[in-house]
């Protein structure tokens, strides 16, 4: 069965310092990778998404992910962390080939990230 | 609509009473997804919706929980005699399941809180 395991539950930087949210995934087959962002008292929405296309993927907001299948890693990054990117972070993975059901979509606790002025 | 529709946005009830959370997703998505999520446990998979097929309710914490979705588009979370332990927000998503690419849109939830 397929995991994701998200170091950190909360990460604290400086306004103008790099972001870096870790994520692993556990899996026997090559899988989607996702990373979704919650603002507070707002639902979750798709920040950027690894579909097996190229290994670094791009998304909103300046954010961008790497795709490592030597470490199992999906880790997302920003170079310049700004007040308006403090909010919940979450990775999730999900296969190209499953049959249906929900549990084709995992997520892992999520991450808070906390930016300090 | 544009998005994922929830409703009510917050609710307040006493220990015992059943609560109806009611979820309306965007136009033509055929999967329909509940999850719960509280404080620091991430989010909880309850029960998955696709189109006329059974629901997927392996996620349901016990059997107080149940949903129902009419017609392929508006579904009702139901928690009966709730617990304090049932405190948590619930979040409704969907999307185009076949094509299976994970991606889901989320409604802002509906935030409960039992006294």
């Amino acid at each position: 069965a397929q995991s994701v395991t998200q170091l950190g539950s909360h990460v604290s930087v400086s306004e103008g310092a790099l972001v870096l949210l870790r994520c692993n995934y556990s899996s026997s087959v090559p899988p989607y990778l996702f990373w979704y962002v919650q603002y507070p008292n707002q639902g979750l929405q798709l920040l950027l998404k690894y579909t097996s296309a190229a290994t670094l993927v791009k998304g909103i907001n300046g954010f961008e992910a790497e795709f490592k299948k030597s470490e199992t890693s999906f880790h997302l990054t920003k170079p310049s962390a700004h007040m308006s990117d403090a909010a919940e972070y979450f990775c999730a993975v999900s296969f190209p080939y499953s049959g249906g059901g929900a549990d084709g979509l995992t997520f892992g606790k999520g991450t808070h990230l906390i930016i300090q002025p | 609509g544009a998005g994922v529709s929830q409703s009510p946005s917050n609710k307040v009830t006493e220990k015992g009473k059943d609560v109806e959370l009611r979820c309306d997703p965007i136009s033509g998505h055929t999967a329909l997804y509940w999850y719960r999520q509280s404080l620091g446990q991430g989010l909880e998979f309850l029960i998955y919706f696709q189109g006329n097929s059974a629901p997927d309710k392996s996620g349901l914490p016990s059997d107080r929980f149940s949903a129902e979705r009419t017609g392929g588009s508006v579904s009702t979370l139901t928690i009966q005699r709730t617990q304090q332990e049932d405190s948590a927000v619930y979040l409704c998503a969907s999307s185009f399941r076949t094509r299976n690419t994970g991606e889901l849109f989320f409604g802002e939830g509906s935030r409960l809180t039992v006294l």
